[in-house]
């Protein structure tokens, strides 16, 4: 089971913002990021707990292992505001509940 | 570039079945897996399952087992997933996406499909 947390924030253009996720047992460095924006599909930010995939923004950057992880987000960007997705792969796929990042 | 289109929205009626394609460009087909996850209306994502485009075996979540079957044909670099014994519960959003990573450093879901809305109706 991952947890998120906040399930909802509200930050302003040029804000960092932090989301943490946490899974119920160790699954190492198993955990994904991914960002959702409304009517579009998942698009994965971060693999692997820290690799940026290519392509994303310098701006997302993410850490952790064992139980908790977090992703950071500095210098907040319009396209920014949607939704994030932690996701485990060490025991079959499992996506936490989601954090809600709206413009306050 | 690399993409995976999905098939069109369904509606179907409750205890029917409905099955989407998910066709593959830009990259060879059979050097990723694919997944299957979807999206109820509000909520979160929840994994299906995945087949290994070349061997073709499948692995399901326990959820689903004996309602999904997720197949492939490298011919047409098209995966599909069927879903029988709709509910209502099961109207949702469903997305195909490629399997990256490896069992040592985990794996991820780098591209996904354009999704496919799955409308359930008396």
């Amino acid at each position: 089971q991952m947890t998120q947390s906040p399930t909802s924030l509200s930050a302003s253009v040029g804000d960092t913002i932090i989301i943490t996720c946490r899974a119920s047992q160790n699954i190492n460095t198993f955990l994904n990021w991914y960002q959702q924006t409304p009517g579009n599909a998942p698009k994965l930010l971060i693999y692997g707990a820290s690799n940026l995939q290519s392509g994303v923004p310098s701006r997302f950057s993410a850490s952790g292992s064992g139980t908790i992880f977090t992703l950071t987000v500095t210098s907040l960007q319009p396209e920014d505001f949607g939704f994030y997705f932690c996701h485990q792969a060490y025991s079959g796929h499992t996506f936490g509940q989601g954090t809600k990042v709206d413009i306050k | 570039q690399v993409q995976l289109v999905q098939s069109g929205g369904e509606v179907k009626k409750s205890g029917a079945s409905v099955k989407v394609s998910c066709k593959a460009s830009g990259y060879t087909f059979t050097g990723y897996s694919i997944q299957w996850v979807r999206q109820a209306p509000g909520q979160s994502l929840e994994w299906m399952g995945w087949i290994n485009t070349g061997h073709g075996n499948t692995e399901y979540s326990q959820k689903f087992q004996g309602r999904v079957t997720i197949t492939r044909d490298i011919s047409a670099s098209t995966a599909y997933m069927e879903l029988t014994g709709l509910r209502y519960e099961d109207a949702a959003v469903y997305y195909c996406a490629r399997g990256s990573g490896t069992s040592r450093a985990g794996y991820y879901m780098d591209v996904w499909g354009t999704g496919t809305t799955v409308t359930v109706s008396s």
